[in-house]
């Protein structure tokens, strides 16, 4: 079982909705990661935050709106998303480089958002 | 450019035949590689890690090879059974930024 866990599973909203996904580890893991994945594609990296700061964007559209409240939670705030924004979004905590850790990633099950 | 292959794209074996998958990348400097096996709609599991020490590690049916020389790893299930069929990805961790690169993965299918 993974230890980074994701909500929902599932979502499927409107252009017009809000909504949130969640993530949550328990590792004592400092660097969570947002990525989105498309169908037979490899995950593409969106956010990265270390100690709770927002250290890495890559150059994702602002209708995705990361939050790291704690060092055990991110969420993924979406707003006025389009269609093609369809995909499975991955959640992963590592520990920091220079921790003495190989900075492995643990993945969360993912949120599969439809977009309509 | 940081760059990691995988090959092939996509294979097909019997149920109990064995496999290698081949992962080769440019990352420099190197730190690790990490091959993760993700299934449909799920989240990426990690098989197996190596540094540029280890050439050969093992977990269960899963054995993975790196030769840091060459810039080639390799990861080979033996007796592959019908729960196998996902996608593995090879991922290296280097570059001036420690970053982490994904390969496109290798989707594998176990027919009975």
């Amino acid at each position: 079982d993974t230890e980074v866990t994701q909500t929902p599973k599932h979502l499927v909203m409107g252009m017009t909705n809000k909504k949130s996904l969640k993530c949550e580890q328990h590792m004592g893991h400092r660097a969570m990661y947002w990525y989105k994945q498309k169908a037979k594609k490899p995950p593409e990296l969106m956010f990265v935050y270390s100690y709770e700061k927002l250290s890495i964007n890559e150059s994702v559209p602002s209708r995705f709106s990361p939050e790291c409240p704690n060092s055990s939670l991110l969420n993924l705030h979406l707003h006025a998303l389009q269609p093609e924004d369809s995909a499975l979004y991955l959640c992963a905590s590592s520990q920091l480089q220079g921790a003495g850790g190989t900075g492995e990633l643990f993945f969360g099950e993912g949120s599969r958002l439809t977009v309509l | 450019k940081n760059q990691v292959e995988q090959s092939p794209q996509s294979l097909i074996i019997l149920e109990g035949k064995n496999c290698t998958l081949q992962c080769n990348y440019t990352v420099s400097p190197f730190s690790n590689l990490r091959w993760y096996k993700q299934d449909t709609g799920r989240g990426p599991v990690s098989l197996t890690i190596m540094t540029f020490s280890e050439n050969t590690k093992s977990n269960g049916r899963y054995t993975a090879t790196l030769d840091a020389d060459t810039k080639q790893s390799s990861l080979h299930i033996t007796a592959s059974q019908l729960s196998d069929s996902a996608s593995y990805i090879c991922v290296v961790r280097g570059g001036s930024a420690r970053q982490l690169t994904f390969g496109s993965g290798t989707q594998l299918t176990v027919l009975p």
